[in-house]
C-alpha cells in the first residue's frame, strides 16, 4: 500500500540554524512527492514538489528538498530557521493508482515545526 | 490561499442537521477536491471531481455529498448520516495535466457539531 510517513511530531529548533523536517514514502513506481505549509487554522500552501531530474529540489521560503531513492527520503530543509517558519509541514506523494488528470495525494500526518528565537 | 474561496470560515450546526459547505475556484482548474483534516491526522480525501457533473467518491465519502454543477464550484453537505462531523474541511483545485502538479488549496472551514 501507498503510505507516507513523517516520524516526528514536533521539530524544534532554534532561529538562524539549520532545519531538517523528515519525510519516507511507500510507492510503487515512481514517486510524485510535495511539500506543503500549513499556518493555524489556514489552508495549505504549496512548497515545492520533485518529480524527476536533481534531487535537490528548491522551493518558496527559502525551503528545499532532497530526494533519496534508495532510502526513499524526501527531507524538507532550510538552511537558516526563521521564527515565521514555525507552522505544521505536510509531506505528499501522488497516489500511483490514478490517473486521467487527477492528482490524488496521500498526506504524512504532518510535523509541528517550532523556531525559538 | 488564492483562487480559492470557501465560506464560512467558521460553522456550527445541531446534531442531525445537514449543512452544505461552500468552494469556489477561479484558476480555471477542472479537478477539485475536498478533504477533511483531523488533529495529529493527515489530511483524507472524501469526494474529488475532474469535469461538471462528474465526480468520485474518496476514502471517507461515507456521510457526505457533493455536486459539481459549475466547473468554478464544488460543494459539499456533511449530512446528519456522517457520525463524526466535527473537522476541518479543506478543498484543493489542480489543473487537468494534474498529475504532477499541484493542488491549490482554499483557506478552510471549521464545522462544529453539538
Amino acid at each position: 500500500a501507498q503510505s507516507v510517513a513523517q516520524p516526528e511530531d514536533q521539530v524544534n529548533v532554534a532561529e538562524g540554524n539549520p532545519l531538517t523536517v523528515k519525510c519516507t514514502y511507500s510507492v510503487s513506481g515512481n514517486p510524485y512527492l510535495f511539500w506543503y505549509v500549513q499556518y493555524p487554522n489556514r489552508g495549505l500552501q504549496f512548497l515545492l514538489k520533485y518529480i524527476t531530474g536533481d534531487n535537490l529540489v528548491k522551493g518558496s521560503y527559502g525551503f528545499e528538498a532532497e530526494f533519496n531513492k534508495s532510502q526513499t527520503s524526501f527531507h524538507l530543509k532550510k538552511p537558516s530557521a526563521l521564527v515565521s517558519d514555525s507552522a505544521l509541514y505536510f509531506c505528499a506523494v501522488r497516489d500511483p493508482s490514478f490517473s486521467g488528470g487527477y492528482n490524488k495525494l496521500i498526506f504524512g500526518a504532518g510535523t509541528r515545526l517550532a523556531v525559538h528565537p | 490561499d488564492g483562487g480559492i474561496t470557501q465560506s464560512p470560515k467558521y460553522l456550527f450546526r445541531k446534531e442531525g442537521q445537514n449543512v452544505t459547505l461552500s468552494c469556489e475556484q477561479n484558476l480555471n482548474h477542472d479537478a477539485m477536491y475536498w478533504y477533511r483534516q483531523d488533529p495529529g491526522q493527515g489530511l483524507r480525501l472524501i469526494y474529488y471531481s475532474q469535469i461538471v457533473n462528474d465526480f468520485q467518491k474518496g476514502d471517507i465519502a461515507e456521510g457526505y455529498s457533493v455536486s459539481r454543477e459549475k466547473k468554478e464550484s464544488f460543494p459539499l453537505t456533511v449530512t446528519s448520516a456522517q457520525k463524526n462531523p466535527t473537522a476541518f474541511y479543506l478543498c484543493a483545485s489542480s489543473m487537468w495535466a494534474g498529475e504532477t502538479g499541484e493542488q491549490y488549496f482554499g483557506p478552510g472551514t471549521r464545522l462544529t457539531v453539538t
